[in-house]
């Protein structure tokens, strides 16, 4: 059974940083293309950031330069480095798994950039 | 860059048809994928590849494609079906990778 479960989460002030993890089991990990999506408070869905399975990346313009993903694959997780964080990445953040479309998610994790 | 339109949303009758539709000028060439998100819980797949449903969907709902025009259709409507949901694309360009309409309420009345 696929599962994806994020971690790291919490309140963080604006200009902080946080690491928010994935911890992936049930499919071979190095083989796909991993996702994070975030999703603000009363709003849609936004894609983040993806990793290929070989670590070739891409960002949304709304965090290039700030949010860093990466992946291990022998612990098969995902990670998200967020740096300068400002009140509008206050979201759920989700890890999903590609396969063109995100097949399947994590329960994700609630980060709240505040003073 | 792309921008998949839905309304914003909708409510039907149980027992009814439900049609949500999602639509963006260049959507002709591009597949098009469902997510259903009920309050509180992650978004689930429910279409992808415009109308393949994954283990455990009904077959209640599928998907449908025609020109700039995406539609999920649930028929039957259930109470369970109340949720937001989202159609979504591959689109390489401008280095987009998922792009996600904004998402229809659907209302079970």
């Amino acid at each position: 059974e696929v599962q994806l479960v994020e971690s790291g989460g919490g309140l963080v002030k604006p200009g902080g940083s946080l690491r928010l993890s994935c911890a992936a089991s049930g499919f071979t990990f190095s083989l796909y293309t991993m996702n994070w999506v975030r999703q603000a408070p009363g709003k849609g869905l936004e894609w983040v950031a993806s990793i290929s399975g070989s670590g070739y990346v891409h960002y949304a313009e709304s965090v290039k330069g700030r949010l860093t993903i990466s992946r291990d694959n022998a612990q098969t997780s995902l990670f998200l480095q967020m740096n300068s964080l400002r009140p509008e990445d206050t979201a759920v953040y989700y890890c999903a798994r590609d396969a063109y479309w995100a097949d399947y998610w994590g329960q994700g994790t609630l980060v709240t950039v505040s003073s | 860059s792309s921008v998949l339109t839905q309304p914003q949303s909708l409510s039907v009758a149980p027992g009814n048809t439900a049609r949500i539709t999602c639509e963006e000028n260049n959507l002709g060439n591009k597949s098009v994928h469902w997510y259903q998100q009920r309050p509180g819980q992650a978004p689930l797949l429910v279409i992808f590849y415009e109308n393949d449903r994954p283990s455990g969907i009904p077959a209640r709902f599928s998907g449908s494609h025609s020109g700039s025009t995406a539609t999920l259709t649930i028929t039957r409507v259930e109470a369970g079906d109340e949720a937001d949901y989202y159609c979504q694309v591959w689109d390489n360009s401008h280095d987009h990778h998922w792009i996600f309409g904004g998402g229809t309420r659907l209302t079970v009345l």
